[in-house]
């Protein structure tokens, strides 16, 4: 069975400095999907980003990129000039295959501080 | 369009009775999932149906948990005779197959407090 496993529960950070969250997995598989979701205290899930394990170019959405080294099966996000708006708890996430349930870290609560 | 519903946001009940929480996802979306997140932790899948295939059931943590999804679209999460270990946060999720279909997009959630 795949596990994901976030090392940090909470972490913080000031706005307009940079802050890297981890993310490690354990997986057999050599397809898979990995994705960072953010959840405000709202509750309503977020996807920030996503990687296809195929695809070897690291994705980046605006001030959010991911590094992902496949062989330490690792997946951090990085947050660029980190705003208020970016208090949330932070969950990695990881997909077998298409349209499969999600296999969930246990998330970090990030703090940005003005 | 709307995205994924769910009704109602907040449930509280008494232990021993049965509650029915419901998902509307998102048209057209052939997969919807029900996942559970207790305080502090990540979310815990429960359940998963795919188009008219047979559900995925190895989630549910007890028989008292069961689910449903009529004609390929709303579906209905039942929890009989409610333990106070319940209470958690009852997320559900729906996917479409093609080029995005692995993005799960996500209801706002029901809390369910069980005293």
């Amino acid at each position: 069975a795949q596990t994901v496993t976030q090392s940090q529960p909470e972490m913080s950070v000031q706005e307009a400095e940079t802050v890297t969250l981890s993310c490690t997995y354990d997986t057999s598989e050599n397809n898979y999907y990995l994705f960072w979701y953010k959840q405000p205290p709202s509750r309503q899930m977020i996807l920030v980003i996503r990687q296809e394990a195929y695809k070897q170019q690291n994705a980046t959405e605006n001030r959010f990129s991911v590094n992902f080294q496949k062989a330490a099966k690792s997946f951090s996000l990085k947050i660029s000039d980190s705003q208020l708006g970016d208090t949330a708890m932070y969950f990695c996430a990881f997909m077998n295959s298409g349209n499969t349930p999600l296999v969930f870290g246990k998330g970090t609560r990030l703090s940005v501080i003005a | 369009g709307a995205g994924v519903s769910q009704s109602p946001s907040n449930k509280v009940t008494e232990k021993g009775k049965d509650v029915e929480l419901r998902c509307d996802p998102i048209s057209g979306h052939t997969a919807l999932y029900w996942y559970r997140q207790s305080l502090g932790q990540g979310l815990e899948f429960l359940i998963y149906f795919q188009g008219n295939s047979a559900p995925d059931k190895s989630g549910l943590p007890s028989d008292r948990f069961s689910a449903e999804r009529t004609g390929g679209s709303v579906s209905t999460l039942t929890i009989q005779r409610t333990q106070q270990e319940d209470s958690a946060v009852y997320l559900c999720a729906s996917s479409s197959r093609g080029p995005l279909g692995d993005e799960q997009f996500f209801g706002p959630g029901t809390r369910l407090t069980v005293l």
